[in-house]
């Protein structure tokens, strides 16, 4: 059975940066697709980004374009996500989630990242 | 990006009933449509994919249908553990976008 745990949660100053990590076990993870999806207190999911550990590209959301690193290291079977420059409104749980053919099949419990001065 | 839209917002109803959720897409997406359940303080959990797909482990009260712009989740028969927000997404292209959720809530 594919798990994925996540790291805790984070408190974050206004303009400093965050790394969440995400780790799987239970199957291939070179293989996966592992997407990061966000959801603001009360509010809907968004989809960041997300990167295929084997090749090592990954694909952002426009939105995110220049602020989100998403990374993957295969030794470990993690990945990672940073985000920059951080504002009150990146203040959200964030979601790793393994990907099949675009829908989101096994998810992460979940990094709260509050973000406030 | 394609913009997805969900109706009702939010859903009163009683154990038993039957359940129709609606999304629209902003442009043809095929089939590419997916329905997820999330619990409070919970992660989403996949109900459905490619429309009508049931994933695994899902019990066979959910289903799901439609093509290009227009799908439904249906809930033949509510039990106590179906109230919840429910999220439809496309899958057609990145960046992937989801519905702004509907919650189900007991009559």
């Amino acid at each position: 059975q594919v798990q994925l745990v996540q790291s805790g949660a984070e408190v974050k100053k206004p303009a400093s940066s965050v790394k969440v990590s995400c780790k799987a076990s239970g199957g291939t993870f070179s293989s996966y697709v592992i997407s990061w999806v966000r959801q603001a207190p009360g509010q809907g999911l968004e989809w960041m980004g997300g990167i295929i550990p084997i090749l090592g590209t990954a694909n952002y959301a426009q939105k995110f374009q220049g602020r989100v690193t998403i990374t993957a290291d295969e030794s470990t079977s993690t990945a990672h996500m940073e985000l920059s420059s951080l504002r009150s409104e990146d203040t959200a749980v964030y979601y790793c989630a393994i990907t099949d053919r675009g829908y989101f099949q096994h998810w992460g419990q979940g990094t709260l990242v509050t973000v406030s001065s | 990006d394609i913009q997805m839209t969900q109706s009702p917002s939010s859903l009163s109803a009683s154990v038993g009933d039957r359940v129709t959720i609606t999304c629209r897409a902003s442009q043809s997406i095929s089939s590419y449509l997916n329905w997820y359940q999330q619990k409070p303080g919970k992660a989403p959990n996949l109900l459905i994919y490619a429309a009508f797909s049931l994933q695994s482990g899902v019990p066979p009260r959910f289903s799901g249908s439609g093509s290009g712009t227009d799908f439904t989740l249906t809930i033949s028969s509510l039990q106590p553990a179906d109230f919840a927000t429910y999220y439809c997404q496309q899958s057609y292209s990145t960046p992937y976008t989801f519905g702004q959720g509907t919650k189900l809530e007991i009559k």
